[in-house]
């Protein structure tokens, strides 16, 4: 089996701060994805990549970027962090298809 | 577009009672969907995925059949225990099966 590491697990950032969450996976999986979960508003994406150097974005990815640097790692970078903002950052990861292996989440909060 | 739709925020029943937790879908292609739990403080996993057109699936007690007529994969399970307090998200493959767009996803809390 594998596993995906997020760094960090908690990250606390200032109103209009950039603020960088890394991910890494030892599947070999092709695909990465970051995923934004909100309460009561489920698991939207942010961003995926396909393969190394490939960045694809999801139906929320306004005020994010993101790197594939390589296949096992992929970054997402926070461009102006919102004041008030709190939720959870998941990265995930999949093997040419739809079934994708999460990690634990980086939960970002705004002060 | 695609899109998968959750009814319930959360659930509360008593350890032993059955359950049904609620999915229906949009999508123009020929579907396959997914259940994920994630339980507190964890990562979401891969509960269930569907079968054929009307066939049963079924892992660690949980069951749930995809209907194409009514663009339904509800999950199920006989009797429920105070370790399936979870919560429960419905996912369906889009963008050429790429990537996976999710339901809001509905909490299962089980009382004793």
């Amino acid at each position: 089996g594998g596993i995906i590491t997020q760094t960090p697990k908690f990250l606390i950032g200032q109103e209009g701060q950039k603020l960088t969450l890394k991910c890494q996976q030892n599947f070999n999986h092709d695909t990465m994805y970051w995923y934004r979960q909100d309460s009561g508003k489920g698991l939207r994406l942010i961003y995926y990549s396909i393969t190394e150097n490939d960045l694809q974005k999801g139906d929320l990815s306004e005020g994010y970027d993101a790197s594939r640097e390589k296949k096992s790692s992929f970054s997402l970078t926070v461009t102006s962090a919102q004041k008030n903002e709190m939720a959870v950052f998941l990265c995930a990861s999949g093997d040419r298809g739809p079934e994708v292996f999460f990690g634990k989440g980086t939960r970002l909060t705004v002060v | 577009g695609d899109s998968v739709t959750q009814t319930e925020g959360l659930v509360t029943l008593t350890k032993g009672l059955p359950v049904m937790l609620n999915c229906t879908y949009q999508t123009t292609y020929s579907p396959f969907l997914f259940w994920y739990v994630q339980h507190l403080n964890e990562a979401p996993k891969l509960l269930l995925k569907s079968s054929t057109d009307n066939k049963r699936t079924e892992h660690q007690g949980f069951y749930a059949t995809l209907h194409k007529s009514s663009s339904s994969f509800h999950l199920q399970k006989s009797s429920v225990q105070l370790s399936d307090s979870a919560l429960y998200f419905c996912a369906l493959p889009t963008g050429g099966n790429n990537k996976l767009t999710f339901g809001q996803g509905t909490v299962l809390s089980v009382i004793p």
